[in-house]
């Protein structure tokens, strides 16, 4: 089943303590990117890679890292996650070029620091 | 800077009736626009894809249209079911790397 999976799906941390959510798809696609979704503020774009070894920033980067070394895969780091860093967070990617068939998303990781 | 709105933001009817969905985005120079369905606490669902030189794609009881130069799209949902009640999301993006653009969603409750 095509897919894009995040691990884990519910983490509870303390402040400055490093974490990384996982994110892998099994279709081949170029794309991926990491979004939040806050009350009042629907989803925002964090960070994207339109490929292995290209990443840059979205709208609200700042907190966190990412990286692209394999295609399939695209974790999110916190280095040293705030309160203000608790949200939902989504992992998407598709395929670009004439073989884009839209973005297909993570069931999410709901995120609390504390 | 690209500005997605979807009004309603919250919608109950009966079951049963037909109804839409509006989304409205602020620079019509868009690649595609995607709708969206989200459960309670759960992911992302992609309902319809319409891509720039579309005018309305369909899927089952979904209708879904496109009208670029004055950056509207509806989401028509025909004869409704309480299966039906979930946000929905509407996203519109400008192609290459730019991604989505969300609006903050509709929220649906369809009565039994």
């Amino acid at each position: 089943e095509a897919q894009v999976t995040q691990n884990p799906r519910y983490l509870i941390t303390v402040t400055g303590k490093k974490l990384t959510v996982t994110c892998s798809q099994n279709m081949n696609h170029e794309y991926m990117s990491w979004y939040r979704q806050d009350p009042g503020l629907g989803l925002r774009q964090i960070y994207y890679s339109m490929n292995v070894e290209v990443t840059d920033k979205g709208d609200v980067p700042e907190g966190y890292k990412v990286s692209r070394k394999e295609k399939r895969n695209f974790p999110l780091i916190l280095e040293s996650p705030s309160p203000n860093q608790t949200s939902l967070y989504f992992c998407a990617s598709s395929s670009s070029g004439q073989g884009f068939l839209g973005y297909t998303f993570g069931s999410g990781t709901r995120l609390t620091v504390v | 800077k690209q500005e997605v709105t979807q009004i309603p933001a919250a919608l109950s009817v009966p079951e049963g009736e037909n109804l839409v969905l509006n989304c409205s985005f602020t620079d019509s120079a868009i690649y595609n626009l995607q709708w969206f369905r989200q459960d309670p606490g759960k992911g992302l669902t992609s309902l319809l894809l319409i891509q720039s030189s579309q005018r309305e794609q369909t899927s089952g009881r979904l209708n879904a249209s496109l009208d670029k130069s004055s950056g509207r799209s509806t989401l028509y949902i025909a004869a409704s079911q309480p299966g039906d009640s979930a946000t929905y999301l509407c996203a519109v993006s400008g192609g290459g790397a730019d991604g989505l653009t969300f609006g903050k969603g509709t929220h649906l409750i369809i009565q039994p």
